[in-house]
């Protein structure tokens, strides 16, 4: 079945740092895939989003490209704000039938300012 | 607010008991879906419906489980004889029929069984 993994956190950083967070996926056929985030407090909100092979989703700095190669979707931001900190989750969904969300276990990310 | 709203926030129960939860989605999607999300993990899919017909089930969703989406609007979920392994964060999502689905999500509901 489909199946996401991701990067173990926590992750720690200082402010205006490089960050990265590695997301590899296994699927059959051809998925959407998408980060989301969950402020603290708050429910899970769409970060973006690619929905076929070589596409880049961005949204508020962040990036990731879909690697149909690689089967990844890495996250990464070249500058980070405390405002930021949060847990992001890595998904995947079918783009047919129930197209159910299929999460990874999420990283924590903490910025220090 | 046009958001999905899911209510009660929190819920408190003693093992045994019967709960009750309830999701209003955006107005126009018609599909809505249920997650579980226990801590430090996460969400996973229970169930899923488009207008008021339940068309996937979990196998998360044991038998104690059952969900229902009467007019194709709002959904409860109700747990019977409410276990400790069942508390967990129950999260409700909508969405347009699309082949992107990009689902909203609402704040969820944290359900503790003592």
């Amino acid at each position: 079945g489909n199946s996401v993994t991701q990067m173990e956190g926590p992750v720690t950083l200082s402010e205006e740092a490089f960050l990265t967070i590695n997301c590899t996926y296994t699927a059959t056929g051809y998925p959407s895939l998408f980060w989301y985030v969950q402020y603290p407090g708050e429910g899970l909100q769409l970060l973006l989003k690619a929905t076929k092979a070589d596409d880049k989703g961005s949204n508020k700095g962040f990036e990731a490209t879909y690697r149909k190669e690689t089967t990844s979707f890495h996250l990464e931001k070249g500058s980070v704000q405390v405002s930021d900190s949060a847990v992001y989750f890595c998904a995947l969904s079918d783009q047919r039938g129930a197209q159910k969300l299929v999460f990874g276990q999420g990283t924590r990310l903490t910025i220090n300012p | 607010d046009t958001g999905v709203s899911q209510d009660p926030r929190h819920k408190i129960t003693k093992r045994g008991q019967n709960v009750t939860f309830r999701c209003d989605p955006i107005s126009e999607h018609n599909r809505l879906y249920w997650y579980r999300q226990t801590l430090g993990q996460g969400p996973e899919f229970l169930t899923y419906f488009q207008n008021e017909a339940q068309l996937e089930k979990s196998r998360l969703l044991s038998d104690r489980f059952s969900a229902e989406r009467p007019k194709g609007s709002f959904s409860t979920l109700e747990i019977q004889r409410t276990e400790q392994g069942d508390s967990a964060m129950y999260l409700c999502a909508s969405s347009l029929l699309s082949s992107y689905n990009e689902q909203f999500f609402g704040p969820g509901t944290r359900l503790t069984v003592l």
